[in-house]
């Protein structure tokens, strides 16, 4: 078993649709952090959380500390948005532990 | 601020070929990682710097893969001899150092693609 899941592994929505991807984690954290991939391009750091919640433009990110889980919400989606969303968490020293991703496909 | 730095963005080089990547953190980033993203997959760590010290580099493959910080600043990561399966981009990230009990923003670089042919 990963130390870091992600659900769902691919989503397809409709423009406006409001989203969520989820992540559990399985070890001690000192923060999560959301990324997100454009096909082709390189990683950009979304949010990064120790705890409650960020809102940052049309995306929520929420992590619940006792319940070692995550999500993030994207309001209104749209296809600009289509991308690979990774939750990775960092451990003891500084040790950064990736999930798999989740393949979110926005369409008209 | 300017952002991490990798060079060079494409390689194109043949099995038992070396190769190596170059990566420059943004300034004052105590922490450097590299990772290795086979296409379709999520990122898998290679090594951990702080400074120019090895935190983790249990998931470098050793009999091929090296990679040094000499400085604590920029790192080196090569490849001799590769294979096949090393076709896949190679990130680089980097970050402030917070202590064992924090955490900082990540930040990467574009990444370099290698293909082994």
């Amino acid at each position: 078993k990963n130390e870091v899941e992600q659900s769902p592994q691919n989503l397809t929505a409709q423009e406006g649709e409001f989203i969520t991807i989820n992540c559990s984690y399985s070890v001690g954290i000192s923060a999560l952090h959301w990324l997100q991939q454009h096909p082709g391009g390189g990683i950009v750091s979304l949010f990064m959380l120790s705890s409650g919640k960020k809102k940052h433009g049309r995306l929520i990110a929420t992590i619940n500390i006792q319940e070692k889980h995550s999500s993030l919400h994207i309001t209104a989606s749209h296809p600009r948005d289509s991308a690979v969303y990774i939750c990775a968490v960092t451990g003891t020293a500084s040790k950064l532990t990736f999930g798999t991703g989740t393949r979110l496909q926005v369409t008209l | 601020e300017a952002g991490v730095a990798q060079s060079p963005r494409y390689k194109i080089i043949e099995k038992r070929q070396s190769v190596a990547f170059w990566c420059n953190p943004i300034s004052g980033h105590a922490t450097l990682y590299w990772y290795q993203q086979i296409l379709g997959q999520g990122p898998k760590l290679l090594i951990q710097f702080q400074n120019n010290g090895v935190v983790d580099d249990s998931q470098l493959p050793k009999d091929r893969f090296s990679a040094e910080r000499l400085k604590g600043v920029d790192s080196t990561l090569k490849i001799q001899p590769a294979k096949l399966e090393d076709s896949a981009v190679y990130l680089c990230a980097s970050s402030l150092w917070a202590g064992t009990s924090g955490a900082n923003v990540l930040t990467f670089g574009a990444g370099s693609r290698l293909t082994v042919l």
